[in-house]
Parts: C-alpha cells; sequence; structure tokens
C-alpha cells in the first residue's frame, strides 16, 4: 500500500513567518510530487510541482525534494492570513496515479 | 476561459435512488478523474479515464459507475449500492493520464444523504 504521510496540523504561525510543511512517501518509485492548497468548502488548486532532489522556488513558495530520504517539503515565505489552508501532498508513482496525503492545516495569525 | 465545471455544486439524495455527477472539461485533457473526500481525509480516487470509450476502477469503485462518450465529459453516478455516498466529490483532469502530468480539479460537487 502506497502512503503518503502528512502531519494534520493545525499548524499555526504568526504573520510574516515561514511556515514549514512536511510530507513522507512509502514508493522509491515515486517520480512526480505536488503541493495543493485547499481553502474551506473548496477544490484544492495546485502550488507547485516538482520532479527532481533540491529546491524549487516559486515566489514565495519553495518546494524541497529529497529522494533519498523519501521527504519533500513546502516553505511558505512571508506568511500571510490570505495562505490558511488545508495543503495537500500529492505523489506520484510509477503508474497513473496519484497519492494524497490527508493534508496539513495551516493557520496564520494577523 | 479553459477549465472544468462540476454540477449541481450541492446534492440531496434520498435512500434507495441513484444520482448523477457531472462533470466537462474544455481544457482537451485527454486524461479524467474522479475523487472523494471525506472530512480529514484525504482524496480517494474513485475512477479514471485516460481515453473516450475506456475507464478504470480507482481505490473505492464498488457503488459507483462512470461512463466517457465524449472527451469533454465524465459523469459519476453514485448508485444505491454505495452505503455511505455522503461526501465532497472532486472531478479532475490532466493532459494525458501520466501521474507526472499535473491534475486540475473542478469546484466539487457535495452530495448528502437524506
Amino acid at each position: 500500500q502506497k502512503e503518503v504521510e502528512q502531519n494534520s496540523g493545525p499548524l499555526s504561525v504568526p504573520e510574516g513567518a515561514i511556515a514549514s510543511l512536511n510530507c513522507t512517501y512509502s514508493d522509491r518509485g515515486s517520480q512526480s510530487f505536488f503541493w495543493y492548497r485547499q481553502y474551506s468548502g473548496k477544490s484544492p488548486e495546485l502550488i507547485m510541482s516538482i520532479y527532481s532532489n533540491g529546491d524549487k522556488e516559486d515566489g514565495r513558495f519553495t518546494a524541497q525534494l529529497n529522494k533519498a530520504s523519501q521527504y519533500v517539503s513546502l516553505l511558505i515565505r512571508d506568511s500571510q492570513p490570505s495562505d490558511s489552508a488545508t495543503y495537500l501532498c500529492a505523489v506520484g508513482g510509477s503508474n497513473y496515479k496519484l497519492t494524497f496525503g490527508k493534508g496539513t492545516l495551516l493557520t496564520v495569525n494577523p | 476561459d479553459g477549465g472544468i465545471t462540476q454540477s449541481p455544486k450541492y446534492l440531496f439524495r434520498k435512500e434507495g435512488q441513484n444520482v448523477t455527477l457531472s462533470c466537462e472539461q474544455n481544457l482537451n485533457h485527454d486524461a479524467m478523474y474522479w475523487y472523494r473526500q471525506d472530512p480529514g481525509q484525504g482524496l480517494r480516487l474513485i475512477y479514471y479515464s485516460q481515453i473516450v470509450n475506456d475507464f478504470q476502477k480507482g481505490d473505492i469503485a464498488e457503488g459507483y459507475s462512470v461512463s466517457r462518450e465524449k472527451k469533454e465529459s465524465f459523469p459519476l453516478t453514485v448508485t444505491s449500492a454505495q452505503k455511505n455516498p455522503t461526501a465532497f466529490y472532486l472531478c479532475a483532469s490532466s493532459r494525458k493520464g501520466s501521474s507526472t502530468d499535473t491534475q486540475y480539479f473542478g469546484p466539487g460537487t457535495r452530495l448528502t444523504v437524506l
């Protein structure tokens, strides 16, 4: 059973701080990694995708991938109250499927 | 605007009824997916289709059925055999059916059993 694990949270950070969200996965054959943001009652929207080891930056967001440790993270710099949401980690394996974690609830306090 | 539409937004079902959820995309994507999300849970794959007139069961297909007669459309029927259908249903699409392709989601349908 391929698994994707995330801390459920809630993770609470003050406005302007760095929020760090973590995800581990069990399938060593995984090739693609996605972070989605989901506001309460809404559908997931893609924040970032990453496929190679290392860091990938997009604005205030940085995704970090370490395939040897089977670990992917998302850093949000200068966190804003509008970043308050559930963040879903999704991992693509050797087939068609994405496996989703249960998500981490982030709260950014003004 | 290109995107994925789902209807209805809210749906109420009585015991023993079949209901059909609509999903349409104009992104010219080959692959489409149906997921179910329960409170505090991750997304679970119900069915997926990589090409017209072909679809495969996902992890929790029992009590559900789909069709893919057109590239743009992938309706999901929740049958009376699905014992606990109350959930948030999400349709997604991707350019191809590869796991490296980004999946984009529709706005969802919230189904409640009365």
